[in-house]
């Protein structure tokens, strides 16, 4: 009964390749967020949907896709991965958009070589 | 714009001292304030929220966090911590239409027995 859930939790990879991130959410929330932590533990939003409509679209390269076939979930695309898109990719819900409580999922451990 | 400082990349304590992790924010208008913590290896959990009202604000595992307006602080306490509170601390605003987070760096709080 995971409230917010991601798979993989590790991915491993060549650069150049193609992935994608999968999130979903048990809570009935309406918004839905994308976040990178990188190395030093930097926390930074990239993406958020409400209701399947994108609403926040950070400087993200065009390599970064996301999608939201329905409200219970949000995926994540990346195209012709680089060295620096390791990271870990959060996945995170909230009620509505607003000063509410995030969710946060468990994270996606993506390395790049 | 809007920035989140942490004045304090680590906090080194022992069990059962007072802690105090420090935030600072800068914005020329109203903010919604957070705390989140990370636990080795897992996603963020709110600890705590500032929306309005009284400023000294209680959450969850004995934490408290005092709004500071005129000094544009938001510092977290604990009077007694607990090996298990070991953790990333992640002081955090949102404002605007979209109420997008922006994270501080984050507190390392490592409390030795």
């Amino acid at each position: 009964d995971t409230a917010v859930s991601q798979t993989p939790k590790y991915l491993v990879t060549q650069m150049g390749n193609d992935k994608s991130i999968k999130c979903e959410q048990n809570l009935g929330h309406d918004t839905m967020y994308w976040y990178k932590q990188d190395s030093k533990k930097f926390l930074k939003i990239m993406f958020s949907y409400n209701n399947k409509e994108l609403i926040i679209n950070e400087t993200v390269p065009n390599r970064f896709s996301p999608k939201s076939p329905d409200k219970a979930h949000l995926n994540l695309h990346i195209n012709s991965l680089e060295l620096g898109d390791s990271a870990v990719y959060f996945c995170a819900s909230s009620q509505q958009p607003g000063p509410y409580e995030q969710y946060f999922g468990p994270g996606t451990r993506l390395t790049v070589t | 714009a809007q920035s989140v400082t942490q004045l304090d990349s680590q906090v080194p304590v022992f069990e059962e001292a007072p802690v105090e992790l420090r935030c600072n924010y800068s914005s020329s208008v109203s903010v919604y304030l957070f705390w989140y913590v990370q636990y080795p290896n897992q996603g963020l959990q709110l600890l705590l929220k500032y929306l309005s009202g009284s400023t000294l604000v209680k959450g969850i595992n004995g934490f408290e966090a005092e709004f500071n307006k005129s000094q544009t602080s938001f510092h977290l306490r604990k009077p007694s911590v607990h090996i298990s509170d070991t953790a990333e601390y992640f002081c955090a605003v949102s404002r605007g239409s979209n109420y997008k987070l922006t994270f501080g760096k984050g507190t390392l709080l490592t409390v030795n027995p």
